[in-house]
């Protein structure tokens, strides 16, 4: 089945560092992907999108493109700030499917 | 302003003791979802309500229900609760099920302690 891969955390880095979180999938089809971001004591909430082959989601300073022929969707930040200390998910949802399959989840400190 | 809201934040039950968890929205969207998140895991979807339609995981367990009396409310019954059970439940929204350009909308969750 459909399943998303990202890595292990704690992600921790100095304020103004480059953040890259990687995610990989596996699916059927072309699903959509995404990354929803969790600060603490909030819900998730999406930060961005790509829905089709070598689109780019960006947001916040946050970007990912949908990589195709390596199956992945990597979240990058040029430089990070304390604010942006939270929880991220990678998540796909296929293109015929109600369903939103999450990553495990990597946590992201960021120090001052 | 919160658009997706789930009480409480924090539910501590006794092991076999039926609790309730509620999810409310403002946001007038078609669908429901109840997702579980255990620690360190992937959240991982329970159910979800299109309308009054029910449609379960089929690898949901029983001891999981969930009553959806109108729009704006959704519940999450679990009949007896185990040790395992304990998790962040969080409740989503959306305006339809299906098509991949669908936001989903999360509440804060509540998280469930099992004694």
């Amino acid at each position: 089945g459909d399943s998303v891969t990202q890595m292990e955390g704690p992600v921790t880095l100095s304020e103004e560092a480059f953040l890259t979180i990687n995610c990989t999938y596996t699916a059927t089809g072309y699903p959509s992907l995404f990354w929803y971001v969790q600060y603490p004591g909030e819900g998730l909430q999406l930060l961005l999108k790509a829905t089709k082959a070598d689109d780019k989601g960006s947001n916040k300073g946050f970007e990912a493109t949908y990589r195709k022929e390596t199956t992945s969707f990597h979240l990058e930040k040029g430089s990070v700030q304390v604010s942006d200390s939270a929880v991220y998910f990678c998540a796909l949802k296929g293109d015929s499917s109600y369903k939103l399959i999450f990553g495990s989840g990597t946590r992201l400190l960021v120090r001052p | 302003d919160a658009m997706v809201i789930q009480n409480p934040r924090y539910q501590v039950t006794q092991f076999g003791k039926p609790v309730t968890l509620s999810c409310s929205q403002t946001l007038n969207h078609n669908v429901m979802y109840w997702y579980q998140q255990k620690s360190s895991q992937a959240p991982k979807l329970l159910f979800h309500y299109y309308d009054k339609d029910f449609n379960n995981e089929a690898d949901t367990p029983d001891n999981f229900q969930s009553r959806r009396p109108n729009t704006s409310f959704c519940f999450l019954d679990i009949r007896s609760p185990g040790l395992g059970d304990a998790a962040m439940y969080l409740c989503a929204t959306s305006r339809a099920p299906q098509g991949s350009n669908e936001k989903l909308f999360f509440g804060s969750g509540t998280q469930l302690s099992v004694l």
